[in-house]
């Protein structure tokens, strides 16, 4: 069954550090999204992605992310300057294009920031 | 506002005991609504999901669930529980339409007592 695969699986940083986290969603999905989860909370939606451009971004996707689709394949998020409260898992997900679909998970990406 | 509700954090069970978890939302229409279960350091895997339709659904791993629109909820059940269905328990709701940004309950972490 495809998947949604991430890496790495767990990252650790430095504070200010670039970071970048990869992705690689089902081939024939057309939508990408970055979710975060601090530990012990709820899932978050950071943005969406499609036609090679984000579609929405909450509050917490500031300058200091970024998502870019480089190949065709990949899907990354950036974050420029990692700040502390950045330590989360953070997950890739993916969906066809097309009513009545779900979203598909990756197993995640934990980053920590020291 | 959009909001998904898991009133119960944790949920402690006995192995073969049925069980139940309480989801409710609100959102300015009916919405897509899944359940997600993430085990201890893995990814998100749906469980199962709701478009239209019949308003109880079946799932994976036995699970079932029930969309009550006058009651604005959709509660997971499973009649007998194994000791592997220890996890955590997400909620979400997303737009039937757009962008589909899914927004996620708080989680419910459910113990299952051998």
């Amino acid at each position: 069954e495809p998947e949604v695969t991430q890496t790495p699986s767990h990252q650790v940083t430095q504070m200010g550090q670039e970071v970048i986290l990869r992705c690689v969603p089902i081939s024939n999905h057309l939508y990408f999204y970055w979710y975060r989860q601090i530990l012990g909370q709820k899932v978050e939606f950071l943005v969406s992605f499609y036609n090679n451009e984000i579609s929405e971004k909450s509050e917490i996707f500031d300058d200091q992310f970024s998502v870019e689709r480089p190949d065709g394949s990949n899907f990354t998020l950036k974050i420029r300057s990692t700040k502390l409260e950045d330590s989360a898992m953070y997950f890739c997900a993916s969906t066809r294009a097309g009513g009545r679909r779900e979203l598909f998970f990756g197993e995640g990406s934990r980053l920590t920031v020291l | 506002a959009q909001s998904v509700t898991q009133p119960d954090i944790h949920i402690t069970v006995s192995e073969g005991a049925s069980l139940e978890l309480r989801c409710n939302y609100s959102y300015g229409a009916t919405p897509y609504l899944f359940w997600y279960v993430q085990s201890p350091g893995q990814g998100l895997q749906l469980l199962l999901k709701y478009f239209s339709g019949d308003t109880l659904v079946q799932g994976i791993k036995g699970f079932e669930a029930e969309f009550k629109r006058s009651q604005s909820s959709f509660n997971l059940r499973k009649p007998s529980v194994h000791w592997s269905d220890a996890a955590e328990y997400f909620c979400a709701v997303g737009p039937p339409s757009g962008t589909y940004k899914y927004i996620f309950g708080t989680g419910t972490r459910l113990k299952v007592l051998a």
